[in-house]
């Protein structure tokens, strides 16, 4: 157990609905990246927060938007769903910027139908 | 961020070594050499990391070529638990930390009872 809890662990929804992840970082842990898994691109960075502020940004779609909490927990918002949306989101979070490691959720697995 | 090569499968018995290669010629002086690795259907977790020096804790050994192009993880006694997905990642060990696990395709393990 990482310590990261993700929630829910899965979900399945329609074409153009809108979703929300939730994810709870490691206690004292002030960064939190999320990440995106499927079978054809394998994982990918979408986007990272710490301690409240957006820090990088990788391949998330316009359609997609995160924000950290005051109490550091994260969501993850998903709209306007595509078939290929579809994928396992995993939530990872680390001591500070430049921790060494990461710590990762046991994911979000989103089938879009 | 430098690119990693690595084989796509490899296949191991139970209670023997496991040297796991990973490729990385393009390395710069600042980027440590990080492994991770995803059982099935759970998130990515920490192996281990280094810089130059080889590296031991109590899940695996990494060695470090003296040129630092290449690395290989080792697993001193394969269980059928070490079965998975093991990434290596070059990160930036300068700047802010910002930078986020850049994730390949990694090799798949099987272990063989």
């Amino acid at each position: 157990d990482s310590g990261v809890t993700q929630t829910p662990k899965h979900l399945i929804t329609a074409t153009g609905q809108r979703v929300t992840l939730r994810c709870s970082p490691r206690s004292g842990d002030l960064s939190v990246y999320w990440y995106q898994q499927s079978l054809d691109q394998g994982l990918q960075f979408l986007i990272q927060y710490y301690n409240g502020e957006e820090r990088a940004k990788g391949n998330i779609l316009e359609r997609f938007s995160a924000q950290q909490f005051p109490d550091l927990h994260s969501e993850l918002n998903l709209s306007s769903l595509e078939l290929g949306d579809s994928a396992l989101y995993f939530c990872a979070s680390s001591v500070e910027l430049a921790a060494d490691t990461q710590y990762f959720g046991p994911g979000t697995r989103l089938t879009v139908l | 961020d430098a690119k990693t090569t690595q084989p796509n499968s490899m296949e191991s018995n139970e209670e023997e070594p496991v040297h796991l290669p990973c490729n990385h010629s393009t390395i710069s002086g600042t980027d440590y050499i990080h492994w991770y690795r995803q059982l099935p259907s759970q998130g990515p977790e920490y192996v281990i990391h280094g810089l130059t020096s080889n590296v031991n804790n109590r899940m695996a050994s990494l060695a470090i070529a003296e040129d630092r192009k290449s690395s290989t993880l080792i697993l001193h006694r394969a269980t059928l638990r070490d079965a998975a997905v093991y990434y290596c990642i070059l990160r930036d060990g300068l700047g802010s930390g910002n930078t986020p696990l850049v994730f390949g395709k990694g090799t798949r393990l099987s272990v063989i009872a």
